[in-house]
């Protein structure tokens, strides 16, 4: 059974820090890894999607690897802002659902201090 | 952009009430999703659709019912609302076709409260 693993649960950082959050995933036989960010009492934003064979993707100051033999995946955030504060949620799409379901991380919990 | 849009950010039903909650998505997509997400739990799918009038269950379906009548538009149905769905739902939508490999994208969200 395909599980999500995010740690830190929770980061606290000053402003100006470039981070790292981390997934690990226990079955490598996947669709594809995405990122996604919720702000408190809000719907999921896409941030990253990786597929399967590919090894990264960027967008702006983030930057996402996935290593799918070791089942994990890393968000860099570079040059962090009080404006990341947020949930990061990593998930993943597993081959043998059909990629019809998407199995969830429990997040990591950013605080970006001023 | 894609955009998904839900009826209500917020809800409150009492205890053996039908509550209808409505999702809309305006890029054509043929899959949409129904999750809801509690504390310590994560998020859960509770159904999803692959195409107009085609449902399928997810991993905590019981006490919900859903309606794909239209590409665009997925309703989930709780036919006798109860304390212990009060939660944060949220719904989704992705292409399909040979994109299985696309992303998902996610609706504001609604708070349901059933008192």
């Amino acid at each position: 059974k395909q599980e999500v693993t995010q740690i830190p649960a929770a980061l606290s950082v000053p402003e100006g820090e470039n981070l790292v959050l981390n997934c690990s995933f226990t079955d490598s036989a996947i669709y594809n890894l995405q990122w996604f960010r919720q702000d408190p009492g809000k719907g999921l934003t896409s941030l990253l999607l990786i597929q399967s064979s590919q090894r990264e993707q960027t967008s702006g100051r983030l930057n996402a690897s996935l290593d799918k033999s070791s089942g994990r995946s890393t968000l860099y955030i570079a040059a962090s802002q009080p404006g990341d504060s947020a949930t990061y949620l990593c998930a993943v799409s597993p081959l043998n659902t059909g990629g019809f379901k998407t199995i969830f991380g429990a997040g990591t919990r950013l605080f970006v201090k001023a | 952009d894609v955009k998904v849009t839900q009826s209500s950010r917020y809800l409150v039903k009492r205890t053996g009430e039908k509550v209808f909650l409505e999702c809309v998505q305006d890029m054509d997509h043929e899959n949409m999703f129904w999750y809801r997400q509690d504390p310590g739990l994560g998020l859960r799918l509770i159904y999803f659709s692959y195409d107009v009038k085609m449902k399928e269950k997810g991993d905590i379906p019981e006490g919900y019912s859903v309606s794909r009548e239209k590409k665009e538009r997925f309703s989930l149905i709780l036919e006798s609302a109860s304390t212990n769905q009060t939660s944060m739902y949220l719904c989704a939508s992705r292409a399909s076709g040979r994109a299985l490999a696309k992303a998902q994208y996610f609706g504001p969200g609604t708070r349901l409260t059933v008192t």
